[in-house]
């Protein structure tokens, strides 16, 4: 069945680094990808939806440069979390979709961020 | 908008009790209706789904009928087991989005 790699599953970064979230479809094309955050105990909220070799649309309320999203090839998207802070310690998950498959979305295993 | 309304958790029930949980929804046009699983520390997995009006989704063991006339779509399991603990998220696509309800966490003792 499809599966979506994410790596790393956890990180611990310091104050105004940045990290790289991956996020890979290793056996079908992902035409679409989606990034997710989720608080401790609460739902999924959509961050941003990317289609391959396109800019990402991002939900109202993302700030669209704290959080980079590239979407290179058909098969892996990249969240970067820039000048990270405390407040963006949280799960972020990614979901991949093929064009081929209706409403076939697969999810990656998420990372985990700490930012100290 | 569109949106999904879960019951709150936690649940909690004995091993070989039966489970619902309770999921309704508020869309335009026909939307797919979705329940995912999440154990601790992972992302989800798809349990089941429905696409029109009174499908029933199933897994084997887990089943949800996709009800037009109460707008929902409640998970249900004939005998819960410890291994069953973990987050239920009803979920629903009208679009190109998923759009999740805020989880309900079923905690299962021996």
């Amino acid at each position: 069945g499809a599966v979506v790699s994410q790596h790393p599953s956890r990180v611990i970064c310091k104050s105004g680094t940045s990290v790289k979230i991956e996020c890979r479809s290793l056996d079908f094309q992902a035409t679409t990808m989606f990034w997710y955050r989720q608080f401790p105990k609460q739902s999924l909220m959509l961050m941003a939806t990317s289609n391959e070799g396109s800019k990402a649309t991002y939900e109202q309320g993302v700030e669209k440069d704290k959080f980079l999203i590239n979407h290179a090839s058909l098969t892996l998207s990249t969240l970067t979390v820039t000048s990270a802070h405390p407040e963006d310690s949280s799960f972020y998950i990614c979901s991949a979709r093929s064009a081929g498959i209706m409403y076939g979305y697969t999810f990656g295993s998420g990372t985990r961020l700490t930012v100290v | 908008g569109d949106s999904v309304t879960q019951m709150e958790g936690p649940v909690t029930l004995s091993e070989e009790a039966f489970l619902t949980i309770n999921c309704t929804y508020t869309a335009t046009g026909y939307p797919s209706l979705f329940w995912y699983v999440q154990y601790p520390g992972e992302g989800l997995q798809l349990l089941l789904k429905a696409t029109k009006a009174d499908d029933k989704g199933s897994n084997k063991v887990f089943e949800a009928t996709y009800r037009k006339e109460t707008t929902s779509f409640h998970l249900e399991k004939g005998s819960v087991q410890v291994s069953d603990s973990a987050v239920y998220f009803c979920a629903l696509g009208n679009t190109d989005k998923l759009i999740f309800g805020t989880g309900t966490r079923l905690q299962v003792f021996p």
